[in-house]
């Protein structure tokens, strides 16, 4: 089992609809969680940063995490094209902080 | 900002040659992360330094595998022999070191691998 899972997609929606993404985690002891979206041929780009539990939002981005159940979300509201990329979610391990990735997600935002 | 910069972009091999990659981190980023990242899935870690010292490596990092990073600035990663499953995209990314987690680390467009 990976330590950090997510469903690859592709998850299509139309333009202005929600984008709910989720992640699940196997690790109790890790605390923080990120977001990167990742366009085609580009590398990562931290979206989002959340530590412990609870909400965090930020523009058209939420965060959720709910350590209770291992579980990570985020919302996308207002869904453009330009949003059309893949998701990763990672939490750091360790002295280090070497992240530990999710597969990614997929998302196609159709106008 | 000029960000993390990696070159070359796109590198085509045969199998059984050397390559090397550079990065190039932002500036006051005093730790250097490189990750693999193959199709379809997720970066996976591969090595940290911070400063010039290399403080860990992946199991996923055979001894074809090398790192440095001279003077604690840029880091080079080399490939010896290269193999078929080494085609991959070569991620570089650096953060500024800190005693907790929340130091987020920024990634550059990375490096193709490609194998023929």
């Amino acid at each position: 089992q990976k330590e950090v899972e997510q469903d690859p997609g592709p998850l299509s929606v139309p333009e202005g609809a929600i984008v709910s993404l989720n992640c699940t985690y196997s690790n109790s002891a890790f605390q923080y969680f990120m977001w990167y979206r990742q366009y085609s041929r580009k590398g990562p780009e931290l979206l989002m940063y959340t530590y412990s539990s609870g909400n965090k939002e930020d523009g058209r981005f939420t965060a959720q995490v709910d350590k209770s159940s291992k579980y990570i979300s985020l919302f996308i509201r207002d869904s453009q094209p330009s949003d059309s990329a893949t998701y990763l979610c990672a939490t750091p391990k360790a002295a280090g902080n070497k992240l530990t990735f999710g597969g990614g997600t997929r998302v196609l935002v159709k106008p | 900002d000029t960000g993390v910069s990696q070159d070359p972009r796109h590198k085509i091999t045969k199998r059984g040659q050397n390559v090397t990659f550079r990065c190039d981190p932002i500036s006051e980023h005093n730790r250097l992360y490189w990750y693999r990242q193959t199709l379809g899935q997720g970066p996976e870690f591969l090595t940290y330094f911070q400063n010039e010292a290399q403080l860990e490596k992946s199991r996923l990092l055979s001894d074809r595998f090398s790192a440095e990073r001279p003077k604690g600035s840029f880091s080079t990663l080399e490939i010896q022999r290269t193999e078929q499953g080494d085609s991959a995209m070569y991620l570089c990314a650096s953060s500024l070191a800190g005693g907790n987690f929340n130091q987020p680390q920024h990634f550059g467009d990375g490096t193709r691998l490609s194998i023929l």
